[in-house]
C-alpha cells in the first residue's frame, strides 16, 4: 500500500465501553508499534510486534490494554472499559526488515472517551 | 530510562533566516538519534536519523548535528519557508530495546513570511 492507514481517523465513545482500533502497515513491513499521543506531548511507545507475536509489550499502561497481529499484517488495538484519561491520539507505525530504525506511522485515531 | 528535553515549545522566525532546534538527552547515549515532523491532523514523518559515530548529517536544507559527550543534537533549517512552519520532534531508541523510541514534546516551528 501506499503507506501505513489507519480506521477510525475518529472514533467517539462513553467510560466503560469496549473500543478496537485498526492499523495496516506497510505492505511488505514486519515490525508494527503502537503509540499513544496526547495533546503537546510526543508519542509514547504502547506495544511492538515482530511478526505476529508481540516483542515488547512494556508500554501498555494497564490490563485494559491489548493488541494483536495474528497474521502478521493488520494489527488491532483493543481497549475495554474505556476511561476519560483514554483520550488521545493513537498512532501504529511501521518498519522494515532492512531498514528497521526508521519508522513509517500512520495519520492516527483519535479517540475521545465522554 | 531515557529522558528527552526540546527546546521552548515554539519557535518564530522570519522566512529566509535559520531555524535551529535543541534535543538534550538524559541517561545512556543512544546509537542513533532521529528527527521527525509533524503537521497537525497527521502523523510523525521521519526526516533523518544521525548514528552515534556521525558528528553532523545533511539531506538538502536540513542539517542534524550529534554531540554525545553534551547528549546533545541540534537540527537546522536554513532558507526557512512557511511552508516549514510544524513541529518537530526528536526521537531516540529506548534503553534496553533498539526498537522502542522515546520521543521528546517537540518544538513548534512557525515561519513567518
Amino acid at each position: 500500500g501506499a503507506g501505513v492507514s489507519q480506521t477510525p481517523s475518529n472514533k467517539v465513545t462513553e467510560k466503560g465501553k469496549y473500543v478496537e482500533l485498526r492499523c495496516d502497515p506497510i505492505s511488505g513491513h514486519t515490525a508494527l508499534y503502537w503509540y499513544r499521543q496526547s495533546l503537546g506531548q510526543g508519542p509514547e511507545f504502547l506495544i511492538y510486534f515482530q511478526g505476529t507475536g508481540a516483542a515488547d509489550d512494556s508500554g501498555l499502561p494497564n490490563d485494559r490494554f491489548f493488541a494483536v497481529r495474528p497474521e502478521g499484517s493488520v494489527s488491532t488495538l483493543k481497549i475495554q472499559r474505556t476511561e476519560r484519561g483514554d483520550s488521545a491520539v493513537y498512532l501504529c507505525a511501521s518498519s522494515s526488515q532492512g531498514l528497521q530504525e526508521t519508522q513509517y506511522f500512520g495519520p492516527g485515531t483519535r479517540l475521545l472517551v465522554l | 530510562s531515557q529522558k528527552i528535553e526540546q527546546n521552548s515549545e515554539a519557535l518564530n522566525i522570519q522566512e529566509g533566516k535559520t531555524a535551529t532546534l535543541t534535543c538534550n538527552y538524559t541517561n545512556y547515549s543512544p546509537a542513533y538519534l532521529q528527527w521527525y515532523r509533524q503537521d497537525p491532523g497527521r502523523g510523525p514523518v521521519f526526516l533523518l536519523l544521525i548514528r552515534e559515530n556521525e558528528k553532523e548529517k545533511r539531506k538538502e536544507r536540513l542539517k542534524v548535528t550529534f554531540d554525545t559527550t553534551l547528549k546533545q543534537s541540534l537540527f537546522h533549517i536554513t532558507a526557512s519557508q512557511p511552508a516549514d512552519s510544524a513541529t518537530y520532534l526528536c526521537a531516540l531508541p529506548s534503553s534496553g530495546s533498539a526498537r522502542q523510541l522515546t520521543f521528546g514534546s517537540g518544538t513548534q516551528l512557525t515561519v513567518l513570511p
